[in-house]
């Protein structure tokens, strides 16, 4: 069964760094576009970055454009999300989200998501 | 950008009723439409993509139409399981961009 779990959530200060990591199972993780969308309180789904199925291209909202990274270790079957300078508007769940096409495709829907794990922005 | 409005956005259905939610997209998307299942404190799941497609383990209750700018997703035999926020999303344009849901609660 594919499995992805999201990890390094927190409290951070305003203008503070995290980085979340979302390990994978059960399926060729090389193969496909790996997501983050992430979902504020009270509000619904949104979109954050996707990375191509071999780390060589990567897209993200405008909103995190230039202070989030998305990465990828196919070796280690593990995604992150770099965030830096981050916001109190940034507070959210994230979770990672699997591409239900695999290869170059990544305008994609989702076809397996985790759990997701919560960011807090705050002083 | 593609805005995508989800309409209502709230659902009081009878158990073993009929729920129908309707998605209209701001331009043109083909069938690259898909839908969510979202229940508090769970993933989202996957139930229809590329507007009418069911995902797989998906029920039969769960259907999904439409094409273009409006699309429905239809749940036949409301359950208690059934009990969430759907959301739609379209994948056309970057970027991907998600209704604001419907949440669907028994009567």
């Amino acid at each position: 069964q594919v499995q992805l779990v999201e990890s390094g959530g927190g409290v951070v200060q305003p203008g503070g760094s995290l980085r979340l990591s979302c390990k994978v199972s059960e399926f060729a993780f090389r193969n496909y576009p790996m997501h983050w969308v992430r979902q504020a309180p009270g509000k619904g789904l949104a979109w954050v970055a996707v990375i191509s199925y071999d780390d060589k291209n990567k897209y993200y909202a405008d909103s995190v454009d230039g202070r989030f990274t998305i990465s990828r270790d196919n070796s280690k079957r593990t995604l992150y999300l770099d965030m830096s300078s981050l916001r109190p508007e940034d507070t959210a769940t994230y979770y990672c989200a699997k591409s239900g096409l695999s290869g170059f495709d990544w305008l994609s829907y989702f076809d397996t998501w985790g759990p997701g794990t919560q960011v807090t922005v705050s002083s | 950008e593609v805005v995508l409005s989800q309409s209502p956005a709230s659902l009081s259905v009878s158990p073993g009723g009929r729920a129908t939610l309707s998605c209209r997209a701001s331009q043109g998307i083909g069938n690259y439409l898909a839908w969510y299942q979202h229940r508090p404190g769970r993933a989202p799941r996957l139930l229809i993509y590329d507007a009418t497609n069911r995902a797989t383990g998906i029920p039969a209750r769960f259907s999904g139409s439409g094409s273009g700018t409006d699309f429905t997703l239809t749940i036949n035999g409301l359950r208690l399981e059934d009990l969430a926020v759907y959301y739609c999303q379209q994948r056309t344009n970057r970027p991907l961009t998600f209704g604001g849901g419907t949440r669907v609660e028994f009567k």
